[in-house]
C-alpha cells in the first residue's frame, strides 16, 4: 500500500485560504468516505483536526473544512493564522488487512 | 483527563528487542481500539499496528509483519509493542493512539511518543 500523495508545501498570507490536496486511489480514497486529516506542530504529537472526510471533532476551529472528489480529498484553512504554522498528513481507511495509509505529509508557512 | 504515556524507547543494536509500553488513563480502556503509529526521523508517519478491544483481531503493517506484536492488558489499561529483529529503518517515534470507533478509521487521542533508535 502506498502513501497517499500530498504536496510538500503549501504557504498562505495571514487571513488568506489555502487547500491541501491529498491523492490515492480507487481502492482508498475513492472507495470510502474514511478520511481524517492531522496537525503536527514541530516535535509535539500530531493532533486530529478533521475526520470522515469533513466531520471537525468539538474543540477544532471552523476555519478547517475538508471535501473529496473521486480519489482526492482535500484540507483547506481560511482565515490563515500564524498558530496554522505546522505539517499537515491525511489518512484514509485502506481496506481489511491494511486497514491504514497516511498522506506523504505537507509543510504549512504563513508568510 | 484522557492520556496516553508511552514509555521503553531507547538505543539498541540491530537484530535486538524491545518492548514499548502506552498506559491509557481518563477513559475506558477496554472499549476502545487502539494502534501504533511511527515517524522516522524528518519523515512523515506510517502507521504500524492496530488492536481490537478485546485483542482479538490485529493487522500489521507490510514492513513489521513477522517481527512486530501488538498485544493489550485491558486489566492493567496497557497496550504494548513487542520489536523483534530490529532494523535501522525502525528509528523513529513511536506513538500510540486511540480509535475513537471501530468504524471510524481515525485517531483522536494521541500519546506523546517514544523514540526507538536502532543503531551499532
Amino acid at each position: 500500500q502506498s502513501a497517499l500523495t500530498q504536496p510538500a508545501s503549501v504557504s498562505g498570507s495571514p487571513g488568506q485560504s489555502i487547500t491541501i490536496s491529498c491523492t490515492g486511489t480507487s481502492s482508498d480514497i475513492g472507495s470510502y468516505n474514511l478520511v481524517s486529516w492531522y496537525q503536527q506542530h514541530p516535535g509535539k504529537a500530531p493532533k486530529v483536526i478533521l475526520y470522515e472526510v469533513i466531520k471537525r471533532p468539538s474543540g477544532v476551529s471552523n476555519r478547517f473544512s475538508g471535501s473529496k472528489s473521486g480519489n482526492t480529498a482535500s484540507l483547506t484553512i481560511s482565515g490563515l493564522q500564524a498558530e496554522d504554522e505546522a505539517d499537515y498528513y491525511c489518512c484514509s481507511y485502506a481496506g481489511f488487512y491494511i486497514p491504514y495509509v497516511f498522506g506523504t505529509g505537507t509543510k504549512v508557512t504563513v508568510l | 483527563q484522557v492520556q496516553l504515556v508511552e514509555s521503553g524507547g531507547g538505543l539498541v543494536k540491530p537484530g535486538g528487542s524491545l518492548r514499548l509500553s502506552c498506559a491509557a488513563s481518563g477513559f475506558t480502556f477496554s472499549d476502545y481500539y487502539m494502534s501504533w503509529i511511527r515517524q522516522a526521523p524528518g519523515k512523515g508517519l506510517e502507521w504500524v499496528s492496530y488492536i481490537s478491544s478485546g485483542g482479538t483481531t490485529i493487522y500489521y503493517a507490510d514492513s513489521v509483519r513477522g517481527r512486530f506484536t501488538i498485544s493489550r492488558d485491558n486489566a492493567k489499561n496497557s497496550l504494548y509493542l513487542q520489536m523483534n529483529s530490529l532494523r535501522a529503518e525502525d528509528t523513529a517515534v513511536y506513538y500510540c493512539a486511540r480509535v475513537p470507533r471501530p468504524d471510524l478509521y481515525a485517531f483522536d487521542i494521541w500519546g506523546q511518543g517514544a523514540t526507538v533508535t536502532v543503531s551499532s
